[in-house]
């Protein structure tokens, strides 16, 4: 069965930090392009980061970029968000996404990790 | 980036009746290939976004074909030919032309 398990979420202060990862099965990881998208309290899907097959090439949305990384382990099929300088504002459910190349529509979706910024 | 426009929030629907989602991107999503990089997506309540229509015009697997998706360049619609009960959910937009990808603002599809 093809599934992606997001795991890490949780409460954290302003400033805190936390890592997400992101168990991926039944399908070629390695060859894989990865996405992070986010759904806060009461707004719409936002698109945070992504990550090329290889791991070489990344992506950031703007509100994010400097503050967190995104990575993979391509021998252990996971995927990685580093959140760092967190603000309310990162309140969501974070999803882990595939990307389906050549297509480049996002056919599968985790179930979701929450994470809360708050003092 | 790529700004992705859903004019309407929110959508209320007589079951059996049809509905329309309109899209629209700030540049077009065609490209030389002919492809429109276009998908809508929908979250159903307390669920994972998932797939329903890629490329513009193409039904994910497993889709209903009471499901259809058109448009082509910068104006996209996705249409519900007879809403059923299960359909409510919040649908989005989203261009897979450049990265990072956008997701239009969504329109919440509920039932009268």
């Amino acid at each position: 069965e093809v599934q992606l398990v997001e795991s890490g979420g949780g409460l954290v202060q302003p400033g805190g930090s936390l890592r997400l990862s992101c168990s991926a099965s039944g399908f070629t990881f390695s060859i894989s392009i990865m996405h992070w998208v986010r759904l806060a309290p009461g707004k719409g899907l936002e698109y945070v980061s992504a990550i090329g097959s290889n791991g070489r090439v990344t992506r950031y949305a703007d509100s994010v970029k400097g503050r967190f990384t995104i990575s993979r382990d391509i021998s252990n099929n996971m995927l990685y968000l580093q959140m760092s300088s967190l603000t309310s504002e990162d309140t969501a459910v974070y999803y882990c996404v595939k990307d389906r190349y050549p297509d480049r529509d996002f056919d599968i979706w985790g179930q979701g990790t929450v994470v809360t910024v708050s003092s | 980036d790529i700004v992705m426009t859903q004019s309407a929030l929110s959508l209320s629907v007589t079951p059996g009746e049809p509905a329309s989602i309109s899209c629209r991107s700030s540049q077009s999503l065609l490209r030389s290939n002919g492809h429109n990089y276009l998908d809508w997506y929908v979250q159903k309540p307390g669920k994972s976004p998932q797939l329903l229509i890629y490329l513009g015009s193409n039904r994910a697997s497993g889709v209903p074909d009471r499901f259809s998706g058109s448009g082509s360049g910068t104006d996209f619609t996705l249409k519900i030919s007879r809403v059923e009960a299960e359909d409510v959910g919040v649908y989005y937009c989203m261009q897979g032309l450049e990265t990072p990808r956008t997701f239009g603002g969504g329109t919440k599809v509920e039932i009268k």
